[in-house]
């Protein structure tokens, strides 16, 4: 089955600076790959999302790049701000099955 | 409304008692899940229901036991469980079973003594 790899576990930046979370997937048939944020005791929210068939996204300060040959994709944050601190999960979608990686704690300090 | 609802937000069960996780969503979805949140691990899913059918069972122990009486609601069953198996327990719901979306609940917080 699939096996998402998710780095860092915990990333602290200072507000203004940018932010980079990677993860790597095992199953080259995977072509979905979302990205949730969880503020602390709040439900985990779709931030964005991107297909096999593409190969960058931006929405605003966030984007998603992915490079489907060496199997990663990435969540860029520019200009970071207090509200950005959450934990960030990615994962990867292959048919019915949706795997998670462990999350990333990022705190943007003021 | 918000799109999904979980009760009870936390609970606190001994091993021996039986209790019940409710979930419901208001998003006219298809297919409806519970997932594990432990700790530092990702997210585990457990069960998924398609259409109201139980469409997969991640190996989950009996201890645990799903049921979904229509496309909008969503029960998990406990009984006699572990302290192991105090986490948060999210529902999550989709248009329909396959790459989308997940809308999830804030999630019940189980902690077993």
């Amino acid at each position: 089955g699939e096996n998402v790899e998710q780095h860092p576990s915990t990333l602290s930046v200072q507000e203004g600076d940018s932010a980079v979370i990677k993860c790597t997937y095992s199953d080259s048939a995977s072509n979905y790959f979302p990205w949730y944020k969880q503020e602390l005791g709040k439900r985990p929210q779709l931030i964005i999302d991107i297909r096999s068939n593409v190969g960058e996204k931006k929405d605003q300060r966030i984007a998603v790049t992915l490079n489907k040959t060496a199997k990663h994709f990435s969540l860029h944050i520019t200009e970071t701000q207090p509200e950005d601190s959450a934990v960030y999960f990615c994962a990867a979608n292959k048919g019915n099955d949706m795997r998670f990686g462990a999350g990333t704690r990022l705190t943007v300090k003021p | 409304e918000t799109g999904v609802t979980q009760t009870p937000r936390h609970l606190v069960m001994g091993m021996t008692n039986k209790k019940s996780l409710k979930c419901e969503q208001h998003l006219g979805h298809n297919a409806m899940y519970w997932y594990k949140q432990s700790a530092k691990k990702p997210l585990e899913l457990m069960f998924v229901y398609n259409f109201k059918e139980q469409t997969e069972n991640n190996s989950v122990p009996s201890r645990f036991s799903p049921e979904c009486p229509n496309s909008s609601h969503l029960f998990l069953h406990l009984h006699t469980l572990q302290p192991e198996d105090s986490a948060l327990y999210l529902c999550a719901s989709s248009q329909e079973r396959g790459p989308g979306e997940l809308f999830f609940g804030e999630g019940s917080r189980l902690t077993v003594l």
